[in-house]
């Protein structure tokens, strides 16, 4: 299995609606991202699990709460968002890089989100 | 600072054609990591190639394959024999020991293949 599997694929959600977008890999990565994208724009890293403990938060809202029950799962639980967070959430996972070569990330399909 | 700079917000090809997306990168680490992804208006982030600091040779995936020029710090990614399906963003991006491991991107290419 070498996929990154996230659902949702499509999220309508109301500003105080509370959601969830999971995330699901089997291929032993160690370390797993949430990325925010918006339309024609590079992914904005929002937060990193190494070894499934919270190691990187990049300064974003308490509105996104993030959750990694186990290694092979990781979640984004959604609370009284604003319209401008409506994005393409991607997930990925990586294996922990070694001296001398890098391992890229493999990135799920993401979840296309729409606050109303 | 930007680490990775990709200068071409737009690209056109001519179906078959070969197209040079261009990528440069900042970093003080002797080690580190290139990595181009191709995105498509479906969202899904494919990695197409991988190019280590150490390594000796260009890298090539198919028709995909990476201009490595070190001492310039340019990882160009050049596609040959353009198909419709190639039609995406493209971005550039690298892993280096100073950024922990995480991944920074370039802004990203916009190639349209023309029939």
């Amino acid at each position: 299995d070498t996929e990154v599997t996230q659902t949702p694929k499509h999220l309508v959600m109301g500003m105080t609606n509370k959601k969830s977008l999971k995330c699901e890999q089997h291929m032993g990565h160690r370390a797993m991202y949430w990325y925010k994208q918006k339309a024609k724009k590079p992914p904005e890293l929002m937060f990193v699990y190494s070894y499934e403990k919270l190691s990187i938060n990049e300064s974003v809202p308490s509105r996104f709460s993030p959750e990694c029950p186990n290694s092979s799962l990781l979640n984004l639980h959604l609370h009284a968002l604003q319209p401008e967070d409506s994005a393409l959430y991607l997930c990925a996972s990586s294996q922990e890089s070694a001296q001398g070569g890098y391992y890229g990330y493999t990135f799920g399909s993401g979840t296309r989100l729409t606050v109303v | 600072a930007q680490k990775i700079t990709q200068t071409q917000p737009g690209m056109f090809v001519q179906e078959k054609e070969a197209v040079t997306l261009d990528c440069t990168y900042d970093t003080s680490d002797p080690s580190y990591g290139l990595f181009w992804y191709k995105q498509p208006s479906s969202g899904e982030m494919i990695f197409l190639i991988y190019q280590g600091s150490y390594d000796q040779q260009n890298a090539t995936e198919g028709r995909y394959s990476l201009n490595f020029q070190k001492a310039r710090k340019s990882a160009n990614l050049v596609i040959s024999a353009s198909q419709l399906g190639d039609s995406a963003m493209y971005f550039c991006a690298m892993r280096d020991i100073n950024t922990g491991n995480q991944f920074y991107f370039g802004t990203g290419t916009s190639l349209t293949v023309i029939p």
